[in-house]
């Protein structure tokens, strides 16, 4: 199972949106409506972030929003902040024996 | 407050063996699975496997089925990893995370991680 396709970096400047895109395949992303997203500080643990392609956890601001088409999940992040600065990890649901496979990673850099 | 507390840092050598363990609170803990993911020193995050207090389901990803053995003990609400045989490239961050028994669902909450260094 290969890790879903991220960009290693994105930047923006503070009050800027950002997108990230996370590339599949049909047997996870393409297949399934259950993508998440993750966000991890330095030295953390990761922090759920969006559910299902683009439903919040209560406590997640509205500045992150998630969305999908075809095989590319995709996370924006609006209004950066400086502690958005940060690495995000996208996944997806790949079926009922591998059930997860995690994204690459892609580091956040707030200008 | 929903917490996973995962056992302390853990200095070992290779060919040794290592059971780390994560305890759930403040939830009921047979309603969720636990997983486990393994982060190596400056690299993504890896899912290993995933463990149902249920009925003891277990799903393995493939990098990882033969490599450890996940387990629980529902009296104390705790899951357990463990490895026979460590190798210096078993060196990582472990977190222990849980997800609703639900298609799909994400890990909602995770342990502080535990960190695993093999050296001789």
């Amino acid at each position: 199972q290969s890790a879903l396709t991220q960009p290693r970096s994105v930047s923006g400047s503070p009050g800027q949106s950002v997108t990230i895109p996370c590339t599949g395949t049909s047997s996870d992303v393409g297949g399934y409506n259950f993508v998440s997203w993750y966000q991890q500080h330095p030295g953390k643990a990761p922090k759920l972030l969006i559910f299902d392609v683009s439903q919040r956890p209560s406590g997640v601001p509205d500045r992150f929003s998630g969305s999908k088409s075809g095989a590319t999940a995709s996370l924006t992040i609006s209004g950066l902040q400086a502690d958005d600065e940060a690495e995000y990890y996208c996944c997806s649901y790949a079926g009922t024996y591998i059930p997860f496979v995690f994204g690459s990673g892609t580091q956040v850099s707030v200008l | 407050e929903v917490q996973l507390v995962q056992s302390g840092a853990e200095l070992k050598k290779p060919g040794e063996s290592l059971k780390i363990s994560c305890k759930g609170v403040g939830y009921r803990f047979i309603d969720y699975w636990i997983g486990w993911v393994r982060q190596m020193p400056g690299k993504g995050l890896e899912w290993m496997g995933i463990f149902s207090p249920r009925d003891s389901d277990t799903r393995y990803s493939p990098s990882f089925h033969d490599q450890v053995v996940m387990s629980v003990d529902n009296s104390i609400n705790t899951a357990y990893l463990q490895w026979s045989s460590l190798q210096a490239s078993d060196t990582a961050m472990y977190y222990c995370g849980r997800r609703r028994m639900v298609q799909g669902a994400p890990f909602d909450s995770w342990g502080p991680g535990t960190l695993v260094t093999v050296s001789s």
